[in-house]
Formats: structure tokens, sequence, C-alpha cells
């Protein structure tokens, strides 16, 4: 069984503050791990994807996270935030098993960015 | 590229009766499609498992009957909301993942359908 854990349904930062999503996961195999981004009403978006090499990822838009093992964590940060950033932010999981396998969704952070 | 469409964006129907979303891969085959239903503010129930050929593998809990959905090519997925019910309004994505090709670990998101049954 696998499933995540989103801390903080709703994050409040300032313009060019850093922004911190947490992402705690739960798997009995390696992971995959993703973060992704949805504006309102329509669909969503991959910022990153953790793919068992690198443990620091980089994705788009200046956003990066970090798998940490042993704090079975992969947050989400940014340096400096920016308006175009307020969204919904969903972590999700998958199995490492070499071939497809569903996604499992955390329940959603809303990021607001306030000037 | 790796391009997902749903149609229609929007729907408004009458309850009882049936509404078909689609989806479509544009630039590539995909081999599983994903349908999710998310309520507002909420996060993403995967609902269903679609292979192209074969049937669908349904989540518990959803009804087979009620969410009909067909796979019969490589580029096009359908669910069926079958005698729609308010109960059923909600925002349905679609995913698709190219198992041959890209990334066989990666899903790509349709923009969403937005369902409201009066």
């Amino acid at each position: 069984a696998q499933s995540v854990t989103q801390l903080g349904s709703h994050v409040s930062v300032s313009e060019g503050a850093l922004v911190l999503l947490r992402c705690n996961y739960s798997s009995s195999v390696p992971p995959y791990l993703f973060w992704y981004v949805q504006y309102p009403n329509q669909g969503l978006q991959l910022l990153l994807k953790y793919t068992s090499a690198a443990t620091l990822v980089k994705g788009i838009n200046g956003f990066e996270a970090e798998f940490k093992k042993s704090e079975t964590s992969f947050h989400l940060t940014k340096p400096s935030a920016h308006m175009s950033d307020a969204a919904e932010y969903f972590c999700a999981v998958s199995r490492n098993t070499g071939t497809a396998s569903k996604l499992t969704f955390g329940t959603g952070t809303r990021l607001q960015v306030t000037l | 590229g790796a391009v997902v469409s749903q149609h229609p964006s929007r729907v408004i129907c009458k309850s009882g009766t049936s509404v078909k979303i689609e989806c479509r891969s544009l630039d590539f085959q995909a081999t599983t499609m994903f349908w999710y239903r998310q309520f507002p503010k909420q996060s993403l129930m995967l609902m269903a498992t679609s292979n192209e050929g074969s049937k669908a593998t349904y989540e518990q809990g959803v009804e087979k009957d009620k969410f009909l959905i067909n796979h019969a090519s490589l580029t096009l997925s359908t669910l069926t909301v079958t005698s729609a019910h308010p109960e059923d309004s909600s925002f349905y994505i679609c995913s698709a993942r190219d198992l041959g090709g890209r990334s066989h670990i990666e899903q790509f998101f349709g923009p969403g359908t937005r369902l409201t049954v009066l």
C-alpha cells in the first residue's frame, strides 16, 4: 500500500519569499514521487518527478524537491515566490516496479502569494 | 509533445440523461488511460484504469454500470456517465500513459471536464 500526506492544506507566502510545501509518503516498495500543479478549472501539470536517480530534483518554474528516504519526505521548494505560483499543488506517489503503476495523490496544498 | 485533450470542457445536462466525455492523446499512443474524479477543493480520486482493447479496471466503490469506459483505440478513451444525477456533478480528469515511449511512469493529464447535472 502507498499513501501521501501533505501537511497544510493552505500556505500563504509573500511575493519573493521562500515557498515550502510539505509531502511525506508511505510505500512498501521504492517509490516514484511526483509534484503536480493545478490552476483553477484546469488539469494537472507535472512540476517534477523523482525516479530513484538524483535525490535533489529540479523542475519547471524554479521549483525543486529533495527525496529524503530517512524522513520519507519529498518537500517542494522555490527560493522566491511569484504571483503566478498561486495554485493548488499535489504530491503523488506510485510504485517503482519498473512497469506502469497507479498514482496516489495527496489532498493538495493551496498556495497563496501576497504582495 | 505529450498532449492530452478532453471534450467537452464543460457540460450541463438534465438528471437522468447520459453524458459522454472523450479523452484523446494527440501525439502519442496511450496504451493505458486513467479516469479521475475531483470534487471541489479536494484531491483526485482514481475511478478506473483503461487499457486499450480490454475491459477497464474499476476502483473499489465505483459503479461500473454507471461509469462506462471504452478504450477502443490507442488514442481515445471515453467515459460515459449513464443516468446522471446531481451527485455525479464533478470535475472529471483523464490521464494517459505511453508504455512504449517517452516515459512509462509518467501520466499526462487532460484539462478536465466540468459536469453539472441539474
